[in-house]
Order: structure tokens, then C-alpha cells, then sequence
């Protein structure tokens, strides 16, 4: 089993419609979660940070269930210019592991 | 901002050349990482550092090496490079510690072609 997962995608969504993204991850010693967004050859850049149940920003919430063992990104009213992959993330011994991304597409 | 700079966009290089890729940042962090991004993998560390002269490896460090002399610069080499080394080649940096200090900043990454 991979360390974190995550469902490539593509989410193929309209504007304005709600959309969520899991990531579920298999180190229970994990601490420190994040979502990144990378846009089509470009690095990824932080998005949120999640450290305890949740986080929200904006349109954007994080919410973690460790019981569970997965992270999830809500995006409300989603727009044309969230369109990107956005990766989950989470400390592993002082380096972080990533997923390999979710796709998201919003249509006009 | 953090601001983490990468020499190159693009390079082009020939089978069995030694490469250097550098990277810089301007926020004072410890930790700097260099990972390779290919379609359906992922993000793959390839060497992390969290002090001058200090090195780990990661998950791929076959045929890679690293170099940090200055806490702000950390080189990624490939002593001869092959065309299974043609990817996108992206250094990030962050503080040391636990917490908000994993947070890791990326640079623009170097997309290299190995032919």
C-alpha cells in the first residue's frame, strides 16, 4: 500500500459547483498535513496547512480524520482559475511525503 | 515571501555529460530538498539536506549526489547523465523542526532533457 493516496482524477466540475478531494495516508505518527496546488508545468505552491481537526481559507477548508487516516479539500463556489492539480502532503521523519495529485478541471 | 531560485528552466543535455543543478534561497531555512517529477509518479525525493555539509538520501539517490558548502545553495549532480534522468527536477527548502516548519517552499523547477 502506498504511503498517501490520492484519486488522480480528472474532476470535471462547473463554475461555481462545491467539489472535495481526498487523500487517505498510512503513517498514523503523521503530525503535519498540507494541500499544495501545482498548475500545469509549474511547481507546487501551499495551499493550506492542516495540524489539527481542520483549516479554512476563504473558499477553500481542510479537514483531517485520523481516525479515519485522510485529509480531505473542500472547494466551495469553484472557479475557472481553480483549475490545477492539487496534491496532499504530510510529515514522514523530517521530510514530507506527497500523493501524486488530483486533477481538477472547472468548466464555464 | 520565500523565495527559492533554481539556475536553469530547461537544459539540454547528452547521455554520459556530468550536470549541475542549483539551487538558492533567501529565507534562512535549514532544510533544502531536491525531488524529480514524471507523469503517474509523483513528487520522488532524491536527497535532502538539513545542515551545511549535511546530506541524506531519499527515496532515488542512484546515479545523483548533492552538494550544500553554504546554507542558502544546494547542488543536485548527476555524474553521467542517462535519458532515464529526463524529468522535471524541482528544489524546495524549509525551517527545521516539527509543525508549521515542515511547510516546504518550491523553486521553479528545472525541466532537464537527457538525449
Amino acid at each position: 500500500r502506498k504511503e498517501v493516496e490520492q484519486d488522480p482524477g480528472p474532476f470535471n466540475v462547473p463554475e461555481g459547483a462545491t467539489v472535495a478531494f481526498n487523500c487517505t495516508y498510512s503513517n498514523s505518527a503523521s503530525q503535519s498535513f498540507f494541500w499544495y496546488r501545482q498548475d500545469c508545468r509549474k511547481e507546487p505552491k501551499l495551499l493550506m496547512s492542516v495540524y489539527s481537526s481542520g483549516n479554512e481559507d476563504g473558499r477553500f477548508t481542510a479537514q483531517l480524520n485520523r481516525a479515519s487516516q485522510y485529509i480531505s479539500l473542500l472547494i466551495r463556489d469553484s472557479k475557472l482559475s481553480d483549475s490545477a492539480t492539487y496534491l496532499c502532503a504530510m510529515d514522514s521523519s523530517y521530510k514530507l511525503i506527497f500523493g501524486s495529485g488530483t486533477r481538477l478541471l472547472v468548466r464555464p | 515571501d520565500v523565495k527559492v531560485t533554481q539556475s536553469s528552466r530547461y537544459l539540454v543535455k547528452r547521455t554520459g555529460e556530468k550536470v549541475f543543478l542549483e539551487c538558492v534561497q533567501d529565507m534562512d531555512h535549514e532544510n533544502m530538498f531536491w525531488y524529480r517529477q514524471d507523469p503517474g509518479l509523483g513528487l520522488r525525493l532524491i536527497y535532502f539536506s538539513y545542515d551545511v555539509k549535511m546530506k541524506e538520501k531519499g527515496d532515488i539517490p542512484e546515479g545523483y549526489s548533492v552538494s550544500r558548502e553554504k546554507k542558502e545553495r544546494f547542488s543536485l549532480i548527476l555524474e553521467s547523465a542517462s535519458t532515464n534522468q529526463t524529468s522535471m527536477y524541482l528544489c524546495a527548502s524549509s525551517l527545521w523542526g516539527t509543525g508549521p516548519t515542515y511547510e516546504q517552499y518550491f523553486g521553479p523547477g528545472t525541466r532537464l532533457t537527457v538525449t
